[in-house]
């Protein structure tokens, strides 16, 4: 598509419940990345996907955390056993390649981001 | 890890005005990028600029990467260039996990 599409763009769960958000890159993107933003602060670094592989996933905070990418396009990130401190904004962005190629330009697309509350 | 640190923390404008943005970082980058944030919450990417200096409309970036340093400058500001301003780095082989500095909260007023 014409850019991140994140979805839903707002979601509200009880404490204890799974849940899933899902990010579709920009098309032909080989790279896809997971930040989470709390309120006032800048975006902290998840997970990196090339391809179908996660190829850094030191961001997860814990092992309630997980994220797919199976065709290497969309994406899922999963969180079980939600907890209030687990309530943000999750962004994804995609770009086209890793910016250590000399290339022009690696600029992030960041999506509009899924708003998380857990109550 | 690497620590970045954004000037000023908040600003106020008239519309019309000029204005510098600062980004320090604490070791060498490979990967620097601006976004601005607008109030509804969308990251917008404004640079790749790990080294160098590169001109977009009213806006330019300049990275001198060996005294770990970007500005931002923006020219002749407008009420839609409110928001809040990030610059992002990222080093080495895992240059492409960003570390953001906390914002500049800029406001343009008409």
């Amino acid at each position: 598509g014409a850019g991140v599409s994140q979805t839903p763009s707002n979601k509200v769960t009880e404490k204890g419940k799974y849940v899933e958000l899902r990010c579709d890159p920009i098309s032909g993107h080989t790279a896809l990345y997971w930040y989470r933003q709390s309120l006032g602060q800048g975006p902290e670094f998840l997970i990196y996907f090339q391809g179908t592989g996660a190829a850094d996933d030191s961001g997860l905070p814990n092992d309630r955390f997980f994220a797919v990418r199976p065709e290497g396009s969309v994406s899922t990130l999963k969180i079980q056993r939600t907890e209030r401190g687990d309530s943000a904004v999750y962004l994804c962005a995609s770009s086209p390649q890793r910016p250590d190629r000399p290339r022009a330009n690696y600029g992030y697309t960041f999506g509009s981001g899924t708003r998380l509350t857990v109550v | 890890g690497i620590q970045v640190e954004q000037s000023p923390p908040d600003l106020i404008l008239q519309e019309g005005a000029n204005s510098t943005l600062r980004c320090n970082f604490s070791d060498s980058v490979n990967n620097l990028q601006w976004f601005h944030q607008n109030p509804w919450g969308q990251l917008i990417n404004l640079f790749y600029i790990p080294s160098g200096t590169k001109q977009n409309g009213r806006l330019s970036a300049t990275t001198v990467a060996t005294e770990r340093y970007s500005l931002l400058y923006i020219s002749s500001s407008q009420t839609t260039d409110s928001g809040v301003y990030f610059c992002a780095v990222g080093s080495g082989g895992s240059n492409y996990k960003l570390t953001f500095g906390k914002g500049t909260l800029l406001t343009v007023n008409p």
